[in-house]
């Protein structure tokens, strides 16, 4: 089973400000998705990232929302200016052979916005 | 809107029973239905897919798959303590994005 690492593990941030969360694959992969969960309720699809660019994107993925691999390992997102809303637990997956096979989950990262 | 729907729970069996967990779907034109565990405060930990109707046996979880009804189950075997957590149906559709359900929140009494 693939690996994936986030991190950080945790991250406080006051409104307004930038945070960068990152998710590093064990072994080369090609498709990655960014998931959130809000405390209680559903894990919601943010965006996935297919051949170095975005190949599909939610409603929730706004202007405020960047990915990039920008070393062709880590897999990032960015939040441009967070919001009290956009605190959750942000799930990196990777895919194993297509866009319709499973996804593995890492082990998340826990934004807290205050 | 895409949906997928499951009974939230909790639902509670005695150790060594067979727990049946359900989900139903909105979109006819899904092609792959997953079931996640989820364990509080932890990530999503894949237990088993499913591409085509019937069932599909993997140790003592089984996932069936009824497209016609758009419907898809997970039956655990000699549940055991340890599967308590909750169980998150999910589907794709011919794309990239991935709709889960909320969960249904399962206890095995020891």
């Amino acid at each position: 089973e693939p690996e994936v690492t986030q991190t950080p593990s945790h991250q406080v941030t006051q409104m307004g400000q930038e945070v960068i969360l990152r998710c590093v694959p064990i072994s080369n992969h090609l498709y990655f998705y960014w998931y959130r969960q809000i405390l209680g309720q559903k894990v919601e699809f943010l965006v996935s990232f297919y051949n170095n660019e975005i190949s599909e994107k939610s409603e929730i993925f706004d202007d405020q929302f960047s990915v990039e691999r920008p070393d062709g390992s880590n897999f990032t997102l960015k939040i441009r200016s967070t919001k009290l809303e956009d605190s959750a637990m942000y799930f990196c997956a990777i895919g194993t052979a297509s866009m319709n096979t499973e996804a593995f989950f890492g082990q998340g990262t826990r934004l807290t916005v205050v | 809107q895409k949906e997928v729907e499951q009974n939230s729970g909790p639902l509670s069996v005695p150790e060594g029973a067979i727990a049946s967990l359900n989900c139903t779907y909105s979109d006819r034109g899904s092609q792959s239905f997953f079931w996640y565990r989820q364990y509080s405060g932890k990530s999503p930990e894949l237990i088993m897919f499913i591409y085509s109707n019937g069932d599909k046996e993997d140790g003592r979880f089984t996932a069936q798959l009824n497209k016609a009804s758009q419907y898809v189950s997970l039956l655990i075997r000699d549940s055991q303590p340890s599967d308590s957590a909750t169980y998150l149906c999910a589907v794709k559709g011919g794309g990239f994005k991935t709709i889960f359900g909320a969960g249904t929140r399962l206890f095995v009494k020891a």
